[in-house]
């Protein structure tokens, strides 16, 4: 079972058109990473968030943590059919930074 | 070092054999993890390293899984009498201490038949 509850599961946009994918905990976290995988690859790492209210951004994609560090953001903005894949959030609930993984969301770009 | 390796990226063997697993992390990273990922879902820790001590084991990890890290560089994975539910792809991980962030490799599909 998961403990980080991602959604939605499966996206399908426009090319061109902004998007949000959500990763939520019912616990606070310590740290927050999301990562990108394509099929069959190992995972790519995107962005980490500490800090509540944090927000980072790396060309188009932007991640938010929200204040009480238990629900993150991942934001694309014109999307393009290089952001497709899998996008993975990852968190830290202690400084050992095991961490634990939400299922994935599949983002499918369509031309 | 450009980063973590993995070494074989497929591995299709039969049930009751044994497989090894290698994974080269960063070099200057002391962490290295191992996780096991199967479709549609996130990856599930296995273990994990410090330098050459293995320090944590999930309950996922039954006595047919040994991984080790003799010298606190690479590590391998041995999975002995595999069975069908073996298969999945298995990821290896490493990270500072810093929690900067795990970087991983490409994985190992691992296919049982």
């Amino acid at each position: 079972s998961q403990e980080l509850e991602q959604s939605p599961q499966s996206l399908i946009v426009q090319e061109g058109k902004n998007l949000t994918i959500n990763c939520t905990s019912s616990k606070t976290l310590y740290g927050l990473y999301w990562y990108k995988q394509k099929y069959g690859e190992g995972l790519i790492f995107l962005m980490m968030l500490q800090k509540g209210g944090e927000e980072k951004s790396h060309e188009k994609i932007t991640a938010k943590l929200d204040e009480k560090k238990q629900q993150s953001s991942l934001h694309i903005t014109a999307s393009q059919p290089s952001h497709a894949g899998i996008y993975l959030c990852g968190a830290a609930l202690d400084s050992n930074y095991q961490l634990i993984w939400g299922a994935g969301t599949k983002l499918i770009i369509k031309p | 070092d450009t980063g973590v390796s993995q070494d074989p990226r497929h591995k299709i063997t039969k049930r009751g054999q044994n497989v090894t697993f290698r994974c080269d992390p960063i070099s200057e990273h002391n962490r290295l993890y191992w996780y096991r990922q199967t479709l549609g879902q996130g990856p599930e820790f296995l273990t994990y390293f410090q330098n050459e001590a293995q320090l944590e084991k999930s309950r996922l990890l039954s006595d047919r899984f040994s991984a080790e890290r003799p010298k606190g560089s690479f590590s391998t994975l041995e999975i002995q009498r595999t069975e069908q539910g073996d298969s999945a792809m298995y990821l290896c991980a490493s990270s500072s201490n810093q929690g900067t962030g795990a970087f991983f490799g490409q994985g190992t599909r691992l296919t049982v038949v």
